[in-house]
């Protein structure tokens, strides 16, 4: 249980375009989903925190109107990189919470990531 | 405020035992998280700890003492396919979730 999808695993894209990462929970329901971003050789960062039927919450310094995040069912939250540009290539992974198994209702299940590449 | 230390990085060889710490700091505590995560993919879950003690799952174990601020993981029969970087994370007060940088371990034959 508690599997977590991301879809595209790879995206390449000019500079300018916008990109859409799709996060679904495969067999349990995620009121909350999360969004990171890694860069080589570094940790995790939180981007935001997507609650469904609401507005994300973002962490401090991730631009709201250019990350635009959508969770509109308990299964499936997007991510939207608008007028992408280099600076944004990065990892881009997404987790969601599974209240009903896991040892804690707060253990986090991370989809496989999508790696982006903007030129 | 709340921080988290771990080493950067660690080399054991195979089939040997190794232990990577991890120490915080923090005003309100929900448990502490280990994540393994192999280079170029997704972190995956591997041990939580809320109360003090040693949480056993198979080769790997995690020990967690909050009057501390201290924790590790312990890898037991190390396998190649252990070379990963190892993830401490700690949910604070709020919930959230506050994340070492991690320990790239590498495991020589």
């Amino acid at each position: 249980g508690a599997v977590v999808s991301q879809h595209p695993s790879w995206v390449i894209c000019k500079s300018g375009t916008s990109v859409k990462i799709e996060c679904r929970s495969l067999d349990f329901q995620a009121t909350t989903m999360f969004w990171y971003r890694q860069f080589p050789k570094q940790s995790l960062m939180l981007m935001a925190t997507s609650n469904e039927g609401s507005k994300a919450t973002y962490e401090q310094g991730v631009e709201k109107d250019k990350f635009l995040i959508n969770h509109a069912s308990l299964t499936l939250s997007t991510l939207t990189v608008t007028s992408a540009h280099p600076e944004d290539s990065s990892f881009y992974i997404c987790s969601a919470r599974d209240p009903t198994s896991g040892p804690s209702f707060e253990t986090q299940y991370f989809g496989p990531g999508t790696r982006l590449l903007v030129l | 405020g709340q921080n988290i230390d771990q080493p950067t990085e660690m080399t054991a060889t195979e089939g040997a035992i190794v232990q990577i710490n991890c120490t915080y700091q923090t005003s309100g505590f929900n448990g502490l998280f280990w994540y393994q995560q192999h280079a170029g993919e997704a972190p995956t879950f591997l041990s939580y700890n809320v109360l003090d003690g040693l949480e056993e799952k198979g080769r790997f174990s995690s020990f967690l003492s909050r009057s501390k601020g201290y924790s590790y993981l312990l890898l037991k029969e190390l396998q190649m396919k252990d070379s990963a970087s190892y993830l401490c994370a700690l949910m604070d007060s709020n919930y959230q979730l506050i994340w070492g940088a991690g320990t790239k371990l590498i495991i020589k034959p």
